[in-house]
């Protein structure tokens, strides 16, 4: 069984477009994550929640919007896809908040996303 | 100063051979410190966490040194299967509830 899953894997599709990607996690986490990869291979968080809560709102544009509907989802909804959203974006998830105990992150298979 | 900083690499080994890496980082309120490996297009995934001066895992240790604020990956008798980015993270213990993630330093064990 995955243990973080998302889906799509890969998402090709044209400027201006809107996307949704969805992210599911089966370990009975309470914070999930949505971190941005781009070409450098730097990881960036966007979003942060826990127990439904949003806790962590990074400096993105606000075309990014995050859903969490329950604990064990969080999706991330993008607006007017711009070429500059071409990267890879992973959900997470942890059973506690960084600095806790428990606090290890677990990772999606990451979404491939590419604007054309 | 970059956050958290490490070399990028590519360090290329021999199988076999004992390979270490540094990350340094700049908060020194830092609390915990954990080294992900990535493999190519795949997720980012624990190695180990370091949350004193430091721990072993089979071939893997890491250690920390907190007067001059870097943790360190050493890895003893490098197998094939060892070659990935590994991505050095650091919690600053603020109340951001943020990791911060180094760029990584990508590792090829060469036979």
């Amino acid at each position: 069984d995955t243990a973080v899953s998302q889906t799509p894997k890969y998402l090709v599709t044209q400027m201006g477009n809107d996307k949704s990607i969805k992210c599911e996690q089966n370990l009975g986490h309470d914070t999930m994550y949505w971190y941005k990869q781009d070409s450098k291979k730097f990881l960036k968080i966007m979003f942060s929640y826990n127990n439904k809560e949003l806790i962590i709102n990074e400096t993105v544009p606000n075309r990014f919007s995050p859903k969490s509907p329950d604990k064990a989802h969080l999706n991330l909804h993008i607006n007017s896809l711009e070429l500059g959203d071409s990267a890879v974006y992973f959900c997470a998830s942890s059973q506690a908040l960084p600095g806790l105990a428990g606090d290890t992150q677990y990772f999606g298979p990451g979404t491939r996303l590419t604007v054309l | 100063r970059k956050e958290v900083e490490q070399d990028p690499g590519p360090f290329n080994v021999p199988e076999g051979a004992t390979v270490a890496f540094n990350c340094t980082y700049s908060n020194s309120a830092s609390q915990s410190f954990f080294w992900y490996r990535q493999d190519c297009r795949k997720e980012p995934k624990l190695l180990m966490s370091v949350y004193s001066s430091g721990n072993e895992d089979g071939r893997f240790t890491a250690q920390l040194n907190r007067a001059s604020q870097y943790i360190s990956l050493l890895i003893r008798d490098s197998k094939l299967s060892d070659s990935a980015t590994y991505l050095c993270v650091v919690n600053p213990g603020d109340s951001n509830y943020q990791l911060i993630w180094g760029a990584g330093t990508k590792l090829i064990i060469k036979p």
